[in-house]
């Protein structure tokens, strides 16, 4: 089964208009986290936004929100008020466990996010 | 340097050349990982090192696969007879501590294409 499942391989939004990119994982760990990152064409991979699972608020950074919702095993990121420079590949990552050998990260196929002027 | 530098770019190689692909981490941090990017995938885990040991290199996909780090800073990503399906991109990421929350901060890739 997939660790993490991006439904989304392609969306379109208007400039200055909210989306949501969806992603919903599979762990039978108590602790782990999640994170999106940003991928341009240029390749580079683009920290954006971290919620661990013991996190109760849902985590912020600027524009980028995670909607964090444990029972459903879904961690959405907004991003609120879109710009042109947000067109780009966005996956979501999680990390399992605390033991030794768990530091990688487990990442989806990605969605294409482009932002129409 | 302010962030993970990758080399080269680009990489153009023939069936059965050996190749090296090299990573310099943000300055100061402890681990350092790879991960391979097929077209239209998410990134998947190689290998990962904490200092010069290499703690983890469960995701090598063969023995042809050779990783290392021997001072705890730069690392190179060596490919020995290289086979068309290991054309990728090949991605570095460091981060300062192994904690659990701790970021992993990426390269921007080196892109191998094997002929």
């Amino acid at each position: 089964a997939q660790k993490i499942t991006q439904t989304q391989p392609g969306m379109f939004v208007q400039e200055k208009e909210a989306v949501t990119l969806d992603c919903t994982y599979d762990t039978s760990d108590q602790s782990y986290g999640l994170f999106w990152y940003k991928q341009p064409s240029s390749g580079e991979m683009i920290f954006l936004i971290y919620q661990g699972s013991y996190d109760e608020q849902n985590a912020t950074e600027g524009r980028y929100s995670l909607n964090f919702q444990k029972a459903r095993k879904s961690a959405n990121l907004v991003i609120s008020a879109s710009q042109l420079g947000d067109s780009a590949m966005y996956f979501c990552a999680m990390r399992e466990g605390r033991g030794a050998g768990s530091y990688q990260l487990t990442f989806g196929k990605g969605t294409k996010l482009s932002v129409i002027p | 340097g302010a962030g993970v530098s990758q080399s080269p770019r680009y990489k153009v190689a023939k069936r059965g050349q050996d190749v090296a692909l090299r990573c310099d981490p943000i300055s100061g941090h402890v681990s350092l990982f790879w991960y391979q990017q097929a077209l239209g995938q998410g990134p998947e885990f190689l290998t990962y090192f904490q200092n010069e040991a290499q703690l983890d290199k469960s995701g090598l996909p063969s023995d042809r696969f050779f990783a290392e780090r021997p001072e705890g800073s730069v690392s190179t990503l060596k490919i020995q007879r290289t086979q068309q399906e290991d054309s990728a991109v090949y991605l570095c990421a460091s981060s300062f501590l192994l904690d659990w929350d701790s970021i992993q901060y990426f390269g921007a890739g080196t892109r191998l294409s094997v002929l």
